[in-house]
């Protein structure tokens, strides 16, 4: 099974700000890295697919980076509906995703 | 507009079964490739099951092979997850999710709570 470890685990940063969340395998994924936006009650929300294609409908300010074990999602201004947990996905093989990461207003 | 509506979930005792239902609408459900994705209370996510659009063809976390099927009525445009010999480890949230790519989920349910418990 390929392990995604997030970190930090929490983030607090303010509206405006620039967010930097990571996402490690621990094998190579390829490009094959997802993030999603999850809110609470809701459910998932796909955000970025082969580690940097925008999905349809979110906003320019996401974006995705890497290839191999090491990936970025940045989010370059923060809106205050960006506050959310964020999981990354590979589906390299068998899918799994990563522990998620808070996203919080400081 | 794509929907999903989860349904079935409940509280089960261990050793019990259930069976979820997934009613989709908006969209093609026959051409569609679908999965069921799980998330324990304030865990993380864990993809459980995926079928392809035939029905033809399935596969399964390591977690659930043997006690959990997966099927599809294409007639009804209705996924299911039938559930047997539960435990308290698979007490979750249960959405199933329309596949993008292969295991890339583009369209979620808003999910249905099962309960292993006593």
């Amino acid at each position: 099974e390929i392990v995604l470890t997030q970190s930090p685990a929490t983030l607090s940063l303010s509206p405006g700000e620039r967010a930097t969340l990571s996402c490690r395998a621990s094998q190579s994924v390829s490009s094959y890295l997802a993030w999603y936006q999850q809110k609470p009650g809701q459910a998932p929300r796909l955000l970025i697919y082969d580690a940097s294609n925008r999905a349809t409908g979110i906003p320019a300010r996401f974006s995705g980076s890497g290839s191999g074990t090491d990936f970025t999602l940045t989010i370059s201004s923060l809106e205050p509906e960006d506050f959310a947990v964020y999981y990354c996905q590979q589906r390299s093989n068998w899918p799994t995703f990563g522990q998620g990461t808070k996203l919080e207003i400081k | 507009e794509v929907q999903l509506v989860e349904s079935g979930g409940g509280l089960v005792q261990p050793g019990g079964s259930l069976r979820l239902s997934c009613a989709a609408s908006g969209f093609t459900f026959s051409s569609y490739w679908m999965h069921w994705v799980r998330q324990a209370p304030g865990k993380g996510l864990v993809w459980v099951s995926r079928i392809n659009s035939d029905g033809s063809s399935t596969s399964y976390a390591d977690s659930v092979k043997g006690r959990f099927t997966i099927s599809r009525d294409n007639a009804k445009n209705t996924l299911y997850l039938q559930m047997n010999s539960l435990r308290a480890e698979d007490t979750a949230v249960y959405y199933c999710a329309r596949q993008y790519y292969a295991f890339l989920a583009d369209y979620w349910g808003q999910g249905t709570l099962v309960t292993v418990s006593s």
